[in-house]
């Protein structure tokens, strides 16, 4: 999987507790991407990175924060986590802007109860 | 690996027939197309991509197709096998130097009979 690890890989929490799920990658690409994925919608984009500390909005950020303080990781935090929220979540990476070939994680189930 | 119970649809073809599975876009704007294959839990991957300033493009035992006027694409697996078994979903992209902003369709789940 192109060297990206998504942690955890499965996640129960309770309505209101914040949740981070981290992306890490060891290929050095710039562009970072979180999508969740769901019956019916396919991926979504949720938030995605440009670089280091460079970040902006998806079709879906409400609810959704994240941050990239260094090259090789990415974490998407739900501040207060809503039964809405239970998705499985996609981490991908691409080398450059233009470059089609996205590589995607395992994963993350998180289930809010 | 995760995967998600999709209520697709499924376009189930007898081993050794060629498949065609069709998607519809929405942004005429979009600058290329791509086709994703994702297996059971796992992760999209990668399959063949398109520019929108061509209508063809081949790539092993798999063509893609892009009709412009009707928003129209679809993809074409020669001689299907088993380890074809997947959900494929296209993708729409507009170039930016933020990075790829891919809008996927719903997907379609192919399903190979021996």
């Amino acid at each position: 999987d192109a060297g990206i690890t998504q942690s955890p890989r499965h996640k129960v929490t309770e309505t209101g507790t914040p949740v981070t799920l981290r992306c890490h990658q060891t290929e050095n690409h710039r562009y970072m991407y979180w999508y969740r994925q769901d019956p019916g919608h396919g991926l979504r984009l949720i938030h995605y990175s440009y670089g280091v500390k460079d970040t902006d909005k998806g079709e879906v950020s409400d609810g959704y924060s994240v941050s990239r303080s260094k090259t090789e990781d990415f974490l998407l935090t739900l501040e207060s986590a809503t039964s809405s929220q239970t998705s499985v979540y996609f981490c991908a990476i691409s080398e450059s802007s233009g470059d089609t070939e996205a590589f995607f994680g395992q994963g993350t189930r998180l289930t809010v109860v | 690996g995760e995967s998600v119970g999709l209520h697709l649809p499924t376009l189930s073809v007898q081993e050794g027939d060629n498949s065609i599975i069709n998607c519809a876009y929405s942004n005429s704007a979009s600058d290329y197309f791509i086709w994703y294959k994702q297996e059971s839990g796992k992760g999209p991957q990668f399959i063949i991509d398109i520019r929108s300033n061509m209508d063809k493009r081949q790539g092993q035992r798999v063509t893609v197709l892009l009709n412009k006027t009707v928003k129209h694409l679809s993809l074409q697996i020669a001689a299907t096998q088993p380890g074809d078994s997947a959900v494929y979903f296209c993708a729409e992209n507009m170039e930016k130097s933020s990075g790829d902003k891919l809008t996927f369709g719903t997907g379609t789940r192919l399903a190979v009979r021996p």
